[in-house]
């Protein structure tokens, strides 16, 4: 069974805040971990596919760290902005298979 | 470059009719999925491709076929639609099976059964 775990549910952040959450997935057989962005009305977009232990990634104000021994992964805003405000989901592939987490929705309030 | 495209964007059908979504992508993508979204779950996997020809099972393919004539093209269908699969569906593609690298996915169609 490929239990994917996002935390926390929901998350809100004043403009300007730094916030993370986390993703936990299955430490064995890895093969890769994806970062996805879901803004409301709109499709998911790939942030980052991480598929090393100790990656680090960054896209602007946002970046993501992995451990695969311990079978999780960090995603950080720095600074947050109200276009920020989305549902981040992690996703971990397994062969063919890709188990979603149920994903963080983050509103930052201007 | 249109990307991942998906039809139609919402639907209303009556317990028992049958239906097809469409998906289509011009990436040249080798691996296709279908994905539904239920109020507080993530995206479950419910059939994939990962060629011409070759389809899968995923998490939840009851009450679903699917078929890849072409590269292009991935349609899900709904022999017999029942409440229980009211719910959005999202189709995906990626360059490859394996799963490191993107999924590309359309805009989305929200099916209601009524």
């Amino acid at each position: 069974i490929l239990n994917v775990e996002q935390s926390p549910q929901s998350l809100h952040v004043q403009e300007g805040d730094s916030t993370n959450f986390t993703c936990s997935f299955p430490s064995s057989n890895f093969y890769a971990l994806h970062w996805y962005r879901w803004e409301t009305a709109k499709s998911p977009e790939a942030l980052f596919v991480m598929t090393l232990n100790g990656d680090e990634k960054k896209k602007g104000r946002i970046s993501a760290t992995l451990n695969t021994k311990e079978g999780y992964s960090y995603l950080y805003i720095k600074g947050s902005q109200p276009e920020d405000s989305a549902t981040y989901l992690c996703a971990f592939p397994r062969s063919n298979d890709m188990r979603f987490g149920a994903g963080t929705r983050l509103t930052v309030k201007p | 470059n249109a990307g991942v495209t998906q039809t139609p964007k919402f639907q209303v059908l009556k317990t028992g009719q049958s239906m097809t979504l469409q998906c289509a992508q011009d990436m040249n993508h080798e691996y296709m999925s279908w994905y539904r979204q239920d109020p507080g779950m993530g995206l479950r996997l419910i059939h994939y491709s990962v060629g011409a020809g070759i389809t899968d099972q995923g998490e939840v393919p009851n009450g679903y076929n699917v078929s890849r004539s072409t590269t292009e093209d991935f349609p899900l269908r709904l022999l017999s639609a029942a409440p229980s699969q009211t719910s959005v569906y999202f189709c995906a593609s990626s360059l490859n099976s394996g799963g490191n690298t993107e999924a590309f996915f359309g805009q989305g169609t929200r099916l209601t059964v009524v």
